[in-house]
């Protein structure tokens, strides 16, 4: 089975901290994606990557940064957490195979920014 | 709004009855997959299902896809309270080679089963 590994369930950071959410998948999956979940906007996609060191927007990137240096690791960056990024966030993977692929996901993490 | 857009937005009924969501999106698809997610909990991927198929079955779960009216349902026979979740349509609208595999969730149907 496919595990997608998110660092913290529960995170508690401060306005204007720096703060860097960490996913490992073990299945040696090409793609990549960071989601947020907010209640009645469902997810949606911040960034995703479908190789090492690539990277491409999603719906919503402002406020957000990612980092690829390896295939299995995959880190979502809040250069300066507002408290409006506080959300439910969630790391998913899935083989390249040009789509028809289904995303596995992480258990999320839990950010509040005070 | 939305590209997938689920209805209804929450469901509620008794253990052995089934259950039955649907899932509507406005533009062509490569395919159109759904998910469960248990509260707080990530999502999991229940069934996927090819814009040239028609009907897929898995176990208690049966999707069906109607391209010519861009909707989809997926039926839960015979339920039981451990059905009780979230289930989110997604669908993956890119052309071949340049989707990676994106996706775009809908807003979800929270399920509630009584025992």
């Amino acid at each position: 089975d496919v595990k997608v590994t998110q660092s913290s369930r529960y995170l508690v950071k401060r306005t204007g901290e720096k703060v860097f959410l960490e996913c490992v998948q073990d299945m040696d999956h090409e793609n990549m994606f960071w989601y947020r979940q907010d209640p009645g906007l469902g997810l949606r996609l911040i960034y995703f990557s479908y190789d090492v060191k690539m990277k491409e927007k999603g719906d919503i990137p402002e406020g957000y940064s990612v980092s690829r240096e390896k295939k299995e690791r995959f880190s979502l960056i809040l250069e300066s957490a507002s408290t409006n990024q506080t959300s439910m966030y969630l790391c998913a993977s899935s083989l390249v195979d040009f789509s028809n692929q289904p995303q596995h996901f992480g258990d999320g993490t839990r950010l509040s920014i005070l | 709004s939305q590209q997938g857009e689920e209805d209804p937005q929450a469901l509620s009924i008794q253990e052995g009855e089934n259950a039955t969501m649907n899932c509507s999106y406005k533009t062509s698809i490569n395919n159109l997959q759904w998910y469960r997610q248990n509260s707080g909990r990530g999502l999991v991927h229940l069934i996927l299902i090819r814009s040239n198929e028609r009907e897929k079955h898995s176990g208690r779960l049966r999707v069906t896809l109607d391209t010519s009216k861009k909707s989809s349902s997926l039926l839960i026979t015979a339920s039981r309270a451990a059905d009780t979740a979230s289930y989110f349509c997604a669908t993956d609208t890119g052309a071949g080679g340049t989707s990676y595999g994106k996706l775009t969730f809908g807003q979800g149907t929270i399920l509630t089963v009584h025992p």
